[in-house]
């Protein structure tokens, strides 16, 4: 079975980095059919994907348009997890972050970890 | 950006009634479509994807039809545990985008 979870700071001031992690247990993160991927969940914005990452021979991003600028998710092969940063945050990043198992349905996901952006 | 639409937002029924949830895109996604299930304090649940395919472990009483544009899913005979949030998600295209939601109320 197949399970994810996510660890990180509950809280983060504005303008700095968020940065999570979800550790794999069950599968690989260089898994040649799955992605990875990072969605959060607030009030204002509903259920949001904010990108992947996954392995097809080389590695793969895909990000969302509206944060492209800001966010990174990076593999680790030797610890099996892969992790998010998000720069430059304002309160409005605050929200319930999952990772979730790909690539195109989440049939996997962590519990979610709640991040707020407050000085 | 495929926008998803739900509707309706909210819906109350009662045990054993039947119920659908519909979901339209706002271009064509073939059955790029996925349904989930949400409750209060949890991570959301997958139920069919692929517009119609079945999960493992998903009671029959849930289904998922439709192609193109338009989908709907069906609960039969809403059982007491049914009752939670409905996510509709498009899996055509990046950015992979979500419904606003159905709470399913009694």
């Amino acid at each position: 079975q197949v399970q994810l979870q996510e660890s990180g700071p509950g809280l983060v001031k504005p303008s700095q980095t968020l940065s999570l992690t979800c550790a794999i247990s069950g599968d690989g993160v260089s898994s040649n059919t799955d992605a990875w991927n990072w969605i959060r969940q607030s009030p204002s914005r509903g259920l949001e994907w904010l990108g992947r990452t996954y392995y097809r021979s080389k590695w793969f991003n895909d990000y969302a348009v509206s944060l492209k600028s800001r966010i990174t998710i990076t593999p680790d092969t030797s610890k099996n997890r892969f992790s998010l940063q998000l720069n430059s945050v304002t309160p409005e990043d605050t929200a319930i972050y999952f990772c979730a198992r790909g690539p195109s349905y989440f049939d996997f996901w962590g519990q979610g970890i709640l991040v707020t952006v407050s000085s | 950006d495929i926008q998803m639409t739900q509707s309706p937002s909210s819906l109350s029924a009662s045990v054993g009634d039947r119920v659908t949830i519909t979901c339209r895109a706002s271009q064509t996604i073939n059955v790029a479509l996925n349904w989930y299930q949400q409750k209060p304090g949890k991570a959301p649940k997958l139920l069919i994807y692929a517009a119609s395919g079945f999960r493992s472990g998903v009671p029959s009483r849930f289904s998922g039809s439709g192609s193109g544009t338009d989908f709907t899913l069906t609960i039969t005979s809403l059982q007491p545990d049914d009752f939670a949030t409905y996510y509709c998600q498009q899996s055509s295209i990046t950015p992979l985008t979500f419904g606003q939601g159905t709470t399913l109320e009694i």
